[in-house]
């Protein structure tokens, strides 16, 4: 079966950047979704379709995908930022959707 | 606006059936497209997909659950009930329903708030 693979943590200073990473084989040819999930929350979408950010969500936030990885890049991170954050396929050849491993981001 | 919440037993016992429901407001799953899937999430751990229902009753279940998975739809009462057989206590988890949209491949944006069910006799 399709499997994503995520950092377990990553952290970072306010104001600097934190990449999140998602590999999966040939991710590139699928579209990927990021979710971000505060404790004690549902997720919440914050990238559909590899780089497109739903209204409400800040720039700061953006998504790539190419070749074997997707990455999601926080930029200018913020205390608030902090939170598990899940990358979502939907692999065709399986008939599933898969989500990564999950990564919680820390703010140093 | 729209909200959906799910409801259900909070334990129940190995070798059960779990039966839970998500009851929405706000959209019909008698327009074209709608969807509402349910995902968990293991105390800890990561999200897993496990079924979605669409409003023309096409069903996609997840391949390594699929067996003891059953997804139905009331649309008169903006019901959908997932029943999962056969219950360990590694189903112990939260039990969240989302919105989705044919062929968008993702949940959201609007997610029930989730509810823990613990499998223990």
């Amino acid at each position: 079966s399709f499997v994503l693979t995520q950092p377990p943590s990553v952290s970072a200073a306010p104001g600097k950047t934190a990449s999140i990473t998602c590999v999966g084989n040939n991710i590139g040819s699928k579209r990927v979704h990021w979710y971000q999930q505060k404790p004690g929350q549902a997720p919440m979408v914050v990238i559909y379709y590899d780089t497109d950010r739903p209204s409400g969500i800040p720039e700061r936030l953006s998504g790539s995908n190419s070749g074997n990885t997707a990455t999601l890049t926080i930029s200018w991170v913020e205390a608030g930022d902090e939170a598990d954050y899940y990358c979502l396929v939907w692999d065709s050849s399986s008939d599933q959707y898969v989500f990564g491993t999950g990564t919680k981001v820390s703010v140093l | 606006q729209i909200t959906l919440k799910e409801s259900g037993p909070t334990l129940v016992k190995p070798t059960q059936t779990l039966t839970l429901t998500c009851t929405f407001s706000g959209f019909s799953l008698t327009t074209s497209g709608v969807g509402v899937g349910w995902i968990r999430q293991p105390p800890g751990k990561a999200l897993e997909w496990l079924a979605l229902i669409y409003r023309d009753d096409n069903k996609r279940y997840s391949p390594s659950l699929k067996s003891r998975l059953a997804i139905t739809k009331d649309t008169s009462e903006n019901r959908v009930a997932l029943t999962m057989t056969n219950m360990d206590p590694v189903d112990t988890a939260t039990y969240f329903c989302a919105t989705t949209a044919f062929g968008s491949g993702w949940f959201g944006p609007h997610w029930g708030q989730g509810i823990l069910v613990a499998v223990s006799s």
